[in-house]
This record gives structure tokens, C-alpha cells and sequence, in this order.
């Protein structure tokens, strides 16, 4: 049963470049949340993805947007990046409804140049 | 967003002591607590929860304690191994939305 698993493990991308991230979630889950973790610190909620839609948002920009296909897997887009955008960002999964644990991959380490 | 900060940010225990890592959330609302062990280049790893409604859950070697009269969380590893070494996250979730993670602390165990 494969866990969480996300694409690429590694980017480097100029400022004001563009990204896409990709996620699939761990066999069952139905709700995905992207998180962005930087250095030292705990990982900072983006958004959440369930039944296609972005159904909760953290503080971030408009520039990070996201999508959620039928088969569940998600996609996290950054536009115009800028160098505060380098860090790790984690997809999460699982399955909607009280007390279910996050299930996170090994993220997409990010680095804006 | 919510608070959830932790009381030490480094942790240093000798190899087969016992660790304790704590934590403190800010929003008495919050009913799941998880913690979560992120070892170097690696996503965080679940490795135990809690509801509100206990005050105790035992795991493997690991044991959650929730206080909610203070809004206090810890988490025990009993008999720590270098394996352990990591950093440790509490997250609290409300009504099943999205978890709040604390700064983390970092735990080295010496052999």
C-alpha cells in the first residue's frame, strides 16, 4: 500500500519563474492539504483540496494556487516565484472526517534563486 | 492561525533514558492532538494521537499525555534509542479541519 508520494523530490527555479508540484495521496485518503515547511521550522498550512475543491486556506498569496483531480492526486502551482518561496513542501492526506491523522510524503524541496 | 509552540526547541538525552517532549496549544476548542517525528529530509511521520475526551494513550514505547486544563500536551519515549533522534511536531486539529504545527523540537539522543 503506497503512502503518500510527491514529484519532484528536488527544483531549482529562477524568480518569477513558475512551478507545479504534484501529489498522490495515500490509497483511501479522499481530502488533500499542502504545507510549506522552511527551515526550522513546523510545517504552515496552504490549502486543502477535497471532492475537487479548495475547501480551506491559510495566510498565503494568490500567487499559490492548487487543483484536485477525480483519482484524488492534487497539483500545488506557485506563480511569479520570489526567493521567500524556497523551502519544503509537504503533501498531506487523509481520509475526511473527525480525527483522522495527516499522512505526509517527503515533499518538494523548492529552491528559488 | 492558532498557537501551538512547544516549551523546549532542543532536547538532549542519553541513550536508553527516557525523553519527554512538551508542548502547549492555545485554543481550548481544539479535540485531536497527533505528534509527529520529521527525521532529515523526510516528511513528518505520524506516531501517535489523542482525543480530547482522554488524558493518556500508550503506544509503542511512546506515551501522549493531554492536559486540557492547562492546554499542555507531552509526549514520553521510553527507553530512547539513536533512532529516535529527530525533530518532534504536536499538531491540533479542530473539528476536523486543518492541523496547526508547533515550531518543533529537536531531539539528540548520545549513545
Amino acid at each position: 500500500d503506497a503512502g503518500v508520494t510527491q514529484s519532484p523530490t528536488h527544483l531549482i527555479k529562477t524568480r518569477g519563474q513558475q512551478v507545479t508540484l504534484r501529489c498522490s495521496p495515500k490509497s483511501g485518503h479522499d481530502t488533500v492539504s499542502w504545507y510549506q515547511q522552511a527551515l526550522g521550522q513546523g510545517p504552515q498550512f496552504i490549502f486543502q483540496y477535497y471532492e475537487e475543491e479548495e475547501r480551506q486556506r491559510g495566510n498565503f498569496p494568490d500567487r499559490f494556487s492548487g487543483h484536485q483531480f477525480p483519482n484524488y492526486s492534487s497539483e500545488l502551482n506557485v506563480n511569479a516565484l520570489l526567493l521567500g518561496d524556497s523551502a519544503l513542501y509537504l503533501c498531506a492526506s487523509f481520509h475526511r472526517g473527525w480525527h483522522s491523522p495527516l499522512h505526509f510524503g517527503n515533499g518538494t524541496r523548492l529552491t528559488v534563486t | 492561525g492558532e498557537s501551538v509552540g512547544l516549551h523546549l526547541p532542543t532536547l538532549s538525552v542519553q541513550e536508553g533514558d527516557n525523553s519527554i517532549i512538551n508542548c502547549a496549544y492555545s485554543n481550548s476548542a481544539s479535540d485531536y492532538f497527533i505528534w509527529y517525528k520529521q527525521e532529515s529530509g523526510k516528511g513528518p511521520q505520524f506516531i501517535i494521537d489523542i482525543r480530547s475526551n482522554m488524558d493518556k494513550r500508550q503506544g509503542q514505547r511512546v506515551t501522549v499525555l493531554l492536559n486540557k486544563t492547562v492546554k499542555h500536551l507531552s509526549l514520553q519515549i521510553a527507553a530512547t534509542q539513536p533512532g529516535d533522534s529527530a525533530v518532534y511536531f504536536c499538531a491540533e486539529n479542530i473539528a476536523g479541519n486543518q492541523f496547526y504545527f508547533g515550531t518543533g523540537t529537536s531531539l539528540t539522543v548520545i549513545p
